[in-house]
């Protein structure tokens, strides 16, 4: 099993409309967790991160934290065709004495259609 | 502005001859970390380092080395590059806090080895 897990996609949505992206972690002591963007050839972008359990909006983007349930989503709101790009999913692994041991999900890639 | 810089942002080069990837950050971070993204394998950590003088492996070390004299650079060594280590290469770094670790990233180098 994979420590975090994501589905590939491709995930279309139409312009306008609600994405929704999920990952999956396996470590229950992991305490933080990030979403990144990031477009074709370009470096991941970090755009949430999360800690506790509930919800946390920036913008037109929620992050969700479920840590009973080991998932973490993100919600974008009115989506744009600027936002299709890859998105990663990212947790903190604590069986490391660094807090910067962190592993990437493999990325879901959205599209937005018009 | 704060930034990772990595340089050269392309390379190609032949089987054997030694390479290196330079990668500075100016935020004072104490982590910083090579990554390499492979189609399909995601973002797997080559090495990290939690600051001067301190190294370690990360997921895929074999054929790299690394070295941290100063805080902001932390180059990434190809003694004997083979075709199997094409790929793209992110530098990133972070603060180093235990949880709040969020990582920014290079623009990435494009790496052919023929």
């Amino acid at each position: 099993q994979k420590e975090v897990e994501q589905n590939s996609g491709p995930l279309s949505v139409p312009e306008g409309a609600i994405a929704s992206l999920n990952c999956t972690y396996s470590d229950r002591g992991s305490q933080s967790f990030f979403w990144y963007r990031q477009y074709s050839g370009k470096s991941p972008e970090l755009i949430m991160s999360i800690y506790s359990n509930g919800d946390k909006e920036d913008g037109r983007f929620t992050a969700q934290l479920n840590k009973a349930s080991q998932y973490v989503s993100l919600l974008i709101r009115d989506s744009q065709p600027s936002d299709s790009a890859t998105y990663l999913c990212a947790v903190n692994n604590p069986g490391y004495s660094s807090a910067s041991k962190i592993i990437f999900g493999s990325g879901t890639r959205l599209s937005i259609r018009p | 502005e704060a930034q990772v810089t990595q340089n050269p942002r392309y390379l190609i080069t032949v089987t054997g001859k030694k390479l290196t990837v330079t990668c500075s950050q100016n935020m004072n971070h104490e982590y910083m970390s090579w990554y390499r993204q492979d189609p399909g394998l995601g973002l797997r950590q080559i090495y990290y380092s939690m600051n001067v003088e301190v190294t370690d492996k990360g997921d895929v070390p074999e054929g790299y080395k690394v070295s941290r004299k100063e805080k902001r650079n932390f180059p990434l060594i190809l003694e004997s590059p083979s075709p199997n280590q094409t790929s793209l290469y992110f530098c990133a770094s972070s603060l180093g806090d235990r949880v709040y670790n969020e990582q920014f990233f290079g623009p990435g180098t494009r790496l052919t080895v023929l």
